[in-house]
């Protein structure tokens, strides 16, 4: 069964430090990998994929995120972080399982400080 | 192109009522999944449809059912409501294959008293 961990639940920054949000999944396959953000009052919504080639991955918003097989993570990151990135942020995991159950993380909170 | 609607935006319910939940996937996908994500937790892979039939479940009971209609649109019906069944219902459509992804609604928020 795929798995999806991140490590932080809640992560408070100052405008333009650099962010880090770690996610480790577990699965013996291939796998797509995904980050999905949540802004306050909106739906979800997609902010970058990883399906196969380059295992760094840039999404929308200046947001990239980096596959380590060999280290199962898909670790998301942003060299500056700005106020309206505050939001909910979820590591999720799809396997090639014949269907598209896609597994999702218990999500980190990010709250960027003016 | 639309994206996916869900209805009702909330509603509250009594244990051992039943409620339908709606879905309108985006144009031109075939799929539909439905999530269930409880306060301050992911949202967790209840069934998805494809061609009308249950295509995949994950680990909930049976009283969760649902419907895939012609025109892809898609029902969410909990028997037997339970407290815990308290969360935010989420429809996501996508089309099939490996290469595809996820379109979530604003999902329907279930309060059971």
């Amino acid at each position: 069964a795929q798995s999806v961990s991140q490590h932080n639940h809640h992560v408070i920054l100052s405008e333009a430090a650099s962010l880090e949000l770690g996610c480790n999944y577990s699965y013996g396959g291939t796998v797509n990998l995904f980050w999905y953000v949540q802004y306050p009052g909106q739906h979800l919504q997609l902010l970058l994929k990883y399906f196969s080639g380059d295992p760094l991955v840039k999404g929308i918003k200046g947001f990239e995120a980096e596959f380590i097989k060999s280290k199962f993570s898909f670790n998301l990151r942003k060299p500056s972080v700005q106020w309206s990135d505050t939001a909910e942020y979820f590591c999720a995991v799809n396997g090639d399982g014949g269907y598209q159950k896609v597994t999702f993380g218990t999500g980190t909170k990010l709250q960027v400080i003016p | 192109e639309t994206g996916v609607t869900q209805s009702p935006t909330h509603l509250i319910k009594t244990r051992g009522q039943q409620v339908t939940l709606r879905c309108s996937s985006q144009s031109g996908h075939n799929t539909v999944s439905w999530y269930q994500q409880a306060l301050g937790q992911g949202p967790q892979f209840i069934f998805q449809y494809y061609r009308e039939e249950e295509n995949g479940r994950g680990n909930f009971p049976p009283r969760f059912s649902g419907l895939q209609f012609p025109n892809y649109s898609s029902e969410l019906n909990v028997n037997a409501l339970e407290l815990d069944d308290s969360a935010l219902y989420l429809c996501a459509s996508s089309t099939q294959g490996q290469g595809s992804v996820l379109t979530f609604g604003a999902g329907s928020r279930l309060t059971v008293l």
